[in-house]
């Protein structure tokens, strides 16, 4: 099955600094990536829709110059929080989506997340 | 705007018993996912259901989608411990953006 990574896992920050999330598909190219936010016992929330070559499509009440996503290549989305603090601490996870593939099968492929932790 | 139901919110059940767990949505879709997410994990595919009718089945697991009724199910025959984990469906939105709605989960706890 196709295979999305995210790097890093697990990163513990300071309030006020900034902090990058790499999102790559492996196997395939992802014309479009999406963003989740989880946090505690809650669901998954769609932060932001990430498309190759284009401006970042972000979802009601997200702060687009707090969470800024680049998708400059076919295989990597990256977010970034700028100045992060403590309410930024949760559970991210990207997804990609696989053009190539449709019919029977997922149209997204989820990333193995990334735990952010401010301090 | 699209929503996503699920119930029961938290499911404690004992070992070898059947339970089913419900996803309901507000708009048309024709495409269901069911997904299980163990503690400090991402999402694990579970069930892919494209049409009116399908029902897909995995070991202990069966999941259903009536469009008619937005509704899908997640059966459980005979659980087990393992099957413990937090259940989420997520439903297409239907606008051509390729989002996926997600519902609130189901948190599963199988007691031996």
């Amino acid at each position: 099955g196709a295979v999305v990574s995210q790097h890093p896992s697990r990163v513990i920050c300071k309030s006020g600094t900034s902090v990058k999330i790499e999102c790559r598909s492996l196997d395939f190219q992802a014309t479009t990536m999406f963003w989740y936010r989880q946090f505690p016992k809650q669901s998954l929330m769609l932060m932001a829709t990430s498309n190759e070559g284009s401006k970042a499509t972000y979802e009601q009440g997200v702060e687009k110059d707090k969470f800024l996503i680049n998708h400059a290549s076919l295989t990597l989305s990256t977010l970034t929080v700028t100045s992060a603090h403590p309410e930024d601490s949760s559970f991210y996870i990207c997804s990609a989506r696989d053009p190539q593939r449709g019919g029977g099968t997922d149209t997204q492929y989820f990333g193995p997340g990334t735990r952010l932790t401010v301090l | 705007e699209l929503k996503v139901e699920q119930n029961p919110l938290f499911l404690s059940m004992q070992e070898g018993k059947n339970y089913t767990i419900y996803c309901n949505y507000s708009t048309t879709s024709d495409r269901l996912y069911w997904y299980r997410q163990d503690p400090g994990k991402s999402l694990e595919s579970l069930f892919v259901l494209l049409s009116n009718g399908a029902v897909k089945q995995e070991g202990r697991l069966m999941a259903s989608l009536d469009t008619k009724a937005r509704l899908s199910t997640l059966h459980i025959t005979a659980a087990v411990h393992d099957l413990s984990a937090t259940y989420f469906c997520a439903v297409d939105d239907t606008s051509g953006t390729y989002k996926y709605i997600f519902g609130t989960g189901t948190r599963l706890k199988v007691l031996a």
